[in-house]
């Protein structure tokens, strides 16, 4: 079966710092997702990407850049850190209009 | 512009009673609307889908009515158990013209006491 990954698991930044995140999946999926979770705010779109070499804007893509060079493989650079930031970025990959996305377990931020 | 509204932040029930979480959702075109499941410490994953409005999904239990002449997307579960505690969301798209977007409401806090 297949998987996505992100990498890593927990991030620890400091403040300016520039911080990436990255994610891999094996479904051979065109369209890939990065996106913030806040509490209490649900899920916000950073970037997507609907093919190699691709990059779509979100509703949250400032401060962040993205990079999809490989079709398993979507990335995500915080520009610079910000101090007492602290989300979770989730990573989703799929295909076609009708399936349903699937979600890697996420990227736990906390920028001292 | 495309939303999607879920106004209950949280529900707290006792294990059997019912569940409703209502959702509704602006748009101009026809998208496929989800309901996502998510369990502390793990990203969110399908409940269940429908496609076609109109039309009822259903899942271990749960089910949705795609309704197009109200917008509405709420889900319901006649008897729910503990295990069931998790955050819940309502999901627009993709489809053709959004760019393939997923546009998440702001999630339902279900906490079911034994």
């Amino acid at each position: 079966g297949g998987i996505i990954t992100q990498t890593p698991k927990f991030l620890i930044g400091q403040e300016g710092q520039k911080l990436t995140l990255k994610c891999q999946q094996n479904f051979n999926h065109d369209t890939m997702y990065w996106y913030r979770q806040d509490s209490g705010k649900g899920l916000r779109l950073i970037y997507y990407s609907i093919t190699e070499n691709d990059l779509q804007k979100g509703d949250l893509s400032e401060g962040y850049d993205a990079s999809r060079e490989k079709k398993s493989s979507f990335s995500l650079t915080v520009t610079s850190a910000q101090k007492n930031e602290m989300a979770v970025f989730l990573c989703a990959s799929g295909d076609t209009y009708n399936q349903a996305p699937l979600f890697g377990e996420g990227t736990r931020l906390s920028v001292l | 512009g495309n939303s999607v509204t879920q106004m209950q932040g949280q529900v707290t029930l006792s294990e059997e009673e019912f569940l409703f979480i209502n959702c509704t959702y602006s748009t101009t075109g026809y998208p496929t609307l989800f309901w996502y499941v998510q369990y502390p410490g793990e990203g969110p994953q399908l409940l269940l889908k429908v496609t076609t409005a109109n039309n009822k999904g259903s899942s271990r239990g749960f089910e949705a009515t795609y309704d197009k002449g109200t917008t509405s997307f709420h889900l319901q579960k006649a008897s729910v158990q503990e295990s069931d505690s998790a955050v819940y969301y309502c999901v627009l798209g993709p489809y053709g013209g959004s760019g393939n977007k997923l546009i998440f409401g702001t999630g339902t806090l279900l906490s079911v006491k034994p």
